[in-house]
């Protein structure tokens, strides 16, 4: 079945890195778009960044640009999110997500439509 | 960015009612319009795209309409499995933006 599996998350202090992980399988992971959102707690879901199906295209949400980077390997099947100068503020949920439609490869543009799967989530807290 | 607001932001309703969330956008973006629902420690799962299509496998007491700028969630029959906060969210325009939520509980 089609499953998103994350991993890496921890405690982290302000100012360290993290890199989260997310394992893709039940589906053609090279043909999709993929998403980070978060949600701190107590909060609402906060999209973070999108990911072309070949990696080419990057779009960061305002409040991570510049300390987090959106990537994947193809190979195997994976989706990673680097996160640098953590902030407290970035403590939350992490859930990698597919997007909804395949990436139409005659397109010279990108499109995204949403996210349809979803991963169980991984935990990073920053705290000193 | 393109804001979302939703209303009401929590609503008490009983089991069989007809529940009704309204989700605004802060400009026309046509029908790219998604609902999820989330439950505590769980991930959220889509229920309604493209502002009125059913996602597979979702029960059919769950519908969605509008286009522009208003759109409209329902749920015609309440469940107690339904207890869970509801997000619209547009697509038309990165980034992606959510609405704040709307918590549905039980009466």
């Amino acid at each position: 079945q089609v499953q998103l599996v994350e991993s890496g998350g921890g405690v982290g202090q302000p100012g360290r890195s993290l890199r989260l992980s997310c394992a893709a399988s039940g589906f053609s992971f090279r043909r999709y778009g993929m998403h980070w959102v978060r949600q701190a707690p107590g909060k609402g879901l906060e999209w973070v960044a999108v990911i072309s199906e070949d990696g080419r295209n990057k779009y960061y949400a305002d409040s991570v640009k510049g300390r987090f980077t959106i990537s994947r390997d193809n190979s195997k099947n994976t989706l990673y999110l680097e996160m640098i100068s953590l902030r407290a503020e970035d403590t939350a949920v992490y859930y990698c997500a597919k997007d909804r439609v395949a990436a139409d490869i005659s397109s010279f543009s990108y499109y995204y439509y949403g996210m349809d799967v979803w991963g169980q989530g991984a935990t990073v807290s920053v705290s000193s | 960015d393109i804001q979302m607001t939703q209303s009401p932001s929590s609503l008490s309703a009983s089991v069989g009612d007809r529940v009704t969330i309204t989700c605004q956008a802060s400009q026309d973006i046509s029908n790219f319009l998604n609902w999820y629902q989330k439950k505590p420690g769980k991930a959220p799962k889509l229920l309604i795209y493209t502002a009125s299509n059913l996602e597979t496998g979702v029960p059919s007491r769950f519908s969605g309409s509008g286009s522009a700028t208003d759109f409209t969630f329902t749920i015609s029959s309440l469940q107690p499995e339904d207890i869970a906060t509801y997000y619209c969210q547009q697509y038309d325009n990165l980034p992606f933006t959510f609405g704040p939520g709307t918590k549905v509980d039980i009466k």
